[in-house]
Order: C-alpha cells, then structure tokens, then sequence
C-alpha cells in the first residue's frame, strides 16, 4: 500500500514569498490534515479535510495560510507571503476516517531566509 | 497552554532493558490516545493507540497504559533494541465540534537505545 506522498521535500524562499506544498493521500482515506512541526515541538494542526470539506482550520493564519482539497483527494497548502516563523516542517497525514490513526508523509522543510 | 506533555526530552536505555516513556494531559475530554514514532527526515509513523475505555494496550514488544484519574498514559518497549532509537510523540485525540477530532501532539522523547 502507497504512504502519503509529499512535494517537494524542501524548500527555500525569503521572506514575503509565497510557496505552495502538495499532497497525495492513502488511497481511500477520506481524512486529510496539514501538520506544522516546528524544531523541537510537537506537530499543531493547521487544517483537516473530511472527503472535500474542511472540519477544522481553527489554528490555520488565515491572512497568509490557505488550503484547498479539491475532488476530495489531492491537496495543497499554499503560504502568501512567507515570514521568518513560517520556518517549520509541513506535515500532511490521512485517516481512514475521523478518529482513527493518521498516517504520515514525510514532510515538507520549509526554511524562510 | 500545553495540553500533551512530555516532560522528559531525552532517555538513554541499554539494549535488551526496558524503556518507559511518559506522558501527561490536562484535557478531561481526550478520549484516544497515540503513539507515533519518528526518525530524522521522516513523518511521524504510527505504533499503537488505545481508547478511554480500557486501561492496557498490547502489541509485540509495546505496550500502552492509560491511567484516566492520573490523566496520564506510558509507553513500554521490551525489550528495547537499538532500531527502537527515534523521537517518541504521545498524541491525544478529543472531538472538537463539527464533527472534528483534533490531535494534540507533546513536544516528544528522544529514545536511544545503548547497544
């Protein structure tokens, strides 16, 4: 069974850039969120996607972060413009459903100069 | 407001002992609990979960404890083998409204296991 695929695996821009990340799900998972890990935390949840819909996006900065989770499959998390503290590593996991376990990709490095 | 904590962020255990990581929560509602370990430059890979209802979860080598009055929950490794090495993350899920569950992750324990 194919993981979460993630692209690209790093990336560099400066400040006030913008960047976009995506993301490929198990197959048949209708879950899908989008992590922010920064060093030497735990991964925060920035959104969740139930099948097209979002369920929660609560802790996502909405003047700079969007998501987009079209057909209900592939998404992308997009940052416009890009700040310092954005530096982090971008994490997309999927789930059979809500409340089962989440499998992850491997992350998207996001370094901000 | 650190709901997950993972007080220790590092714990050194030799090969063939036991390894025992902790982990606290503060949030009554948090009724599913997860274990996810990572190695560097990978996504967290999920190892075992247990639910609010029972107390003891068991799969090989790891087993889960919940203790719900302590609101605290352990991951024990036996034996532990040095490919056990990686960041441990304690994960706790609680319905969020809107038909969500939200994760909440602690900061994570580095486990290194001394051959």
């Amino acid at each position: 069974e194919a993981g979460v695929a993630q692209s690209p695996r790093y990336k560099i821009i400066e400040k006030r850039q913008s960047v976009a990340f995506w993301c490929n799900p198990i197959s048949g998972h209708a879950t899908l969120y989008w992590y922010q890990q920064i060093l030497g935390q735990g991964p925060k949840l920035l959104i969740q996607f139930q099948n097209n819909g979002v369920v929660d996006d609560s802790q996502l900065p909405k003047d700079r972060f969007s998501a987009e989770r079209l057909k209900g499959v592939d998404s992308t998390l997009k940052i416009q413009p890009a700040k310092l503290e954005d530096s982090a590593v971008y994490l997309c996991a999927s789930s059979f459903s809500l409340n089962t376990e989440a499998f992850f990709g491997q992350g998207t490095r996001l370094t901000v100069v | 407001d650190q709901q997950v904590k993972q007080n220790s962020p590092s714990l050194s255990v030799q090969e063939g002992r036991i390894s025992i990581l902790n982990c606290d929560y503060t949030n009554s509602m948090f009724d599913y609990f997860l274990w996810y370990k990572k190695y560097p430059a990978e996504g967290p890979t999920f190892l075992i979960s247990i639910s609010s209802i029972k107390d003891k979860n068991e799969d090989g080598r790891f087993t889960v404890f919940l203790n719900k009055s302590a609101k605290h929950l352990s991951l024990h490794i036996v034996p532990s083998q040095p490919g056990d090495s990686a960041v441990y993350f304690c994960a706790a899920s609680a319905y969020s409204g809107a038909g969500s569950y939200q994760l909440t992750f602690g900061k994570g324990t580095k486990l290194s296991v001394i051959p």
